[in-house]
């Protein structure tokens, strides 16, 4: 089973819509993070929590609205987003201190 | 300025050969990490091997090993025996910061193709 999962994995929305992204880690992590990864750029990150608290919001426009109601799970909700917000959706997950990162899949996400 | 730079967009080996994937890094941390990942087609990122500022060896995980030089800030990746599979984006990334919060910068990748 993978440590980090994500859904869905692929989502297709328009622009008046409202959907959310879920991300669950099952490696007992204390902090989890959301990128954004688009075309021909590096990864971008978004959203930082550590221990269920939000400690960093890379001036992420506020379409995109993170939750996390709980050390293993993560959500980043979308509402009225633009065709540029189309790139693939990255959940991380790490121990507290100096360790590396585990990804999960990946959303891909489109806007029509 | 960037604080990671790959400079090789893309990169060709052939099959069982070695390939140096380049990364440098750019921190004024006395303390931080490096690390590599693997980037298949499907999406997901794999971890590969990490670095520590402090690690006097170069770290090495089976056929990967990160060519460390701390003095011209580069940290390359060292694929030896090259295999089809190995096919993919690598990225490489630093980690800055200490205790609950990390924070970490990702370069631009460089897209390897293994030839049989």
């Amino acid at each position: 089973e993978t440590g980090v999962t994500q859904t869905p994995r692929h989502l297709v929305m328009g622009m008046t819509n409202k959907k959310s992204l879920k991300c669950e880690q099952h490696l007992g992590h204390n902090a989890m993070y959301w990128y954004k990864q688009s075309a021909k750029k590096p990864l971008e990150l978004m959203f930082v929590y550590s221990l269920e608290e939000r400690v960093e919001n890379n001036s992420v426009p506020s379409r995109f609205s993170p939750e996390c109601p709980n050390s293993s799970h993560l959500f980043l909700h979308l509402h009225t987003l633009q065709p540029e917000d189309s790139a693939l959706y990255l959940c991380a997950s790490s121990p507290a201190g100096y360790n590396e990162q585990f990804f999960g899949p990946g959303t891909r996400l489109t806007v029509l | 300025a960037q604080k990671i730079t790959q400079t090789q967009p893309g990169m060709f080996v052939q099959e069982k050969e070695a390939v140096t994937l380049d990364c440098t890094y750019d921190t004024s941390d006395q303390s931080y990490g490096l690390f590599w990942y693997k980037q298949p087609s499907s999406g997901e990122m794999i971890f590969l091997i990490y670095q520590g500022s402090y690690d006097e060896q170069n770290a090495t995980e089976g056929r990967y090993s990160l060519n460390f030089q701390k003095a011209r800030k580069s940290a390359n990746l060292v694929i030896s025996a090259s295999q089809l599979g190995d096919s993919a984006m690598y990225f490489c990334a630093m980690r800055e910061g200490r205790g609950n919060f990390n924070k970490f910068y990702f370069g631009s990748g460089t897209k390897l193709n293994v030839k049989p």
